[in-house]
């Protein structure tokens, strides 16, 4: 139990363009979604957490029109990486909490999305 | 001082030796405690989540937990080349959200 999809897996655009990861909680409800960013041989960082039919809480120094998050369902978070230059190029990893039982105090992650802007 | 430090290693042991990875902690309010492995290129995994003092076992895997001293710690036995990885410990306080995530320390079980 408590498995966590991603998609794409990887995905290669076009500096300027604008690309949306979808993260879905497969067999839980997930009243919390986190987005985290993992550079080359660095630590996880957070970006935002986000509740279920809230807005995002971000970070310091995370632009929020920059990285556009949505949790409209119990399943699904979404972030969309607008105007994408190379320097978002990182891998992006969602994580989400359940409601009640095991999800609720464990963290489980999703298997993040490779992101390239050439 | 960082909220939740680990060693970076690299920390190399030979296979069937037991790995120590260490993680400390500032903040006092701390409730709930987790190690998570990643392999490189991968999403960490969640191993281990430990809430109260003492020792909590999983197969080869231990966690120990010491509230007073600040310190939580993942024992690895019958260590594996396939334990080759990185270890994250993460610390979160009670009713927050989110979780801090030490550095991670990189594990290498030489065959």
């Amino acid at each position: 139990g408590a498995v966590v999809s991603q998609h794409p897996s990887w995905v290669i655009c076009k500096s300027g363009t604008s690309v949306k990861i979808e993260c879905r909680s497969l067999d839980f409800q997930a009243t919390t979604m986190f987005w985290y960013r993992q550079f080359p041989k660095q630590s996880l960082m957070l970006m935002a957490t986000s509740n279920e039919g809230s807005k995002a809480t971000y970070e310091q120094g995370v632009e929020k029109d920059k990285f556009l998050i949505n949790h409209a369902s119990l399943t699904l978070s979404t972030l969309t990486v607008t105007s994408a230059h190379p320097e978002d190029s990182s891998f992006y990893i969602c994580s989400a909490r359940g409601l009640a039982g095991l999800p609720s105090r464990e963290q489980y992650f999703g298997p993040g999305t490779r992101l390239t802007v050439t | 001082q960082k909220e939740v430090e680990q060693n970076s290693g690299p920390l190399s042991v030979p296979e069937g030796a037991i790995a120590s990875l260490n993680c400390t902690y500032s903040d006092r309010g701390s409730q709930s405690f987790f190690w998570y492995r990643q392999y490189s290129g991968k999403s960490p995994e969640l191993i281990m989540s430990i809430y109260s003092n003492g020792d909590k076992e999983d197969g080869r895997f231990t966690a120990q937990l010491n509230k007073a001293s600040q310190y939580v710690s993942l024992l690895i036995r019958d260590s594996q080349p396939s334990d080759s990885a990185t270890y994250l410990c993460a610390v979160r306080r009670a009713g927050d959200n989110d979780m801090r995530f030490g550095a991670g320390t990189r594990l290498t079980v030489k065959p």
